[in-house]
């Protein structure tokens, strides 16, 4: 059984500054991992899936990194901007092959505030 | 290239009431998958479709089903409604080809907001 983790749970910080957003899983047989923003009421927004045999995924400000055989992977965001303010979820497919089909375990989501 | 559209957005009902939710895909995806958000248990796995056919099944009660039509549009059903079943509820679609080294990529819809009261 997948399980997923993130830590921080919420996270403050003044606008400009970098920071990273952990994520952990127990199964490491996974194809990949995605991250996604959700902003209040609204559903998910995907910025970045990182196959397996990738370590790093970038995408503007943002960098994924993958590392299966510790089960984590880390969101770097640059320069963080108020805009950026979201909970951010990290999901991994539940299992090998068929038996993850369409079907993600997510995290508990880091809520990040970014200060003007 | 137009998303994942979900209708309706909002909707209210009374216990005992069932509802139906619509999920349209992005065009060329013919993996649908349906997922229930709350405050308390975050983001629950429903069920899956693949051309027409459920794939996946997450642990809820035969309450709450599901269906692919040939466009691969999808329609999800929940029976005799409770309070508890309250939720935003998202659909996702990808290619659904879950080959190493493919894509596998999810995208969401804005989500059905339930309300039963």
């Amino acid at each position: 059984k997948q399980e997923v983790t993130q830590i921080p749970a919420a996270l403050s910080v003044p606008e400009g500054e970098n920071l990273v957003l952990n994520c952990s899983f127990t199964d490491s047989a996974i194809y990949n991992l995605q991250w996604f923003r959700q902003d209040p009421g609204k559903g998910l927004t995907s910025l970045l899936l990182i196959q397996s045999s990738q370590r790093e995924q970038t995408s503007g400000r943002l960098n994924a990194s993958l590392d299966k055989s510790s089960g984590r992977s880390t969101l770097y965001i640059a320069a963080s901007q108020p805009g950026d303010s979201a909970t951010y979820l990290c999901a991994a497919p539940h299992g090998a092959g068929g038996t993850s089909y369409g079907k993600l375990t997510f995290g508990q989501g880091t809520i990040l505030t970014v200060h003007p | 290239k137009a998303g994942v559209t979900q209708t309706p957005r909002y909707l209210i009902k009374t216990r005992g009431q069932q509802v139906t939710l619509s999920c349209s895909p992005i065009s060329g995806h013919r993996s649908v998958s349906w997922y229930q958000q709350t405050p308390g248990q975050g983001l629950q796995f429903l069920f899956e479709y693949f051309s027409e056919t459920q794939r996946n099944k997450g642990n809820f009660p035969g309450r709450f089903s599901g269906r692919q039509f040939s466009n691969s549009r999808s329609e999800m059903n929940v029976s005799t409604l409770e309070l508890g079943d309250s939720a935003l509820y998202l659909c996702a679609s990808s290619l659904g080809d879950m080959r190493p080294g493919l894509s596998g990529e999810l995208f969401f819809g804005e989500g059905s907001r339930l309300t039963v009261l």
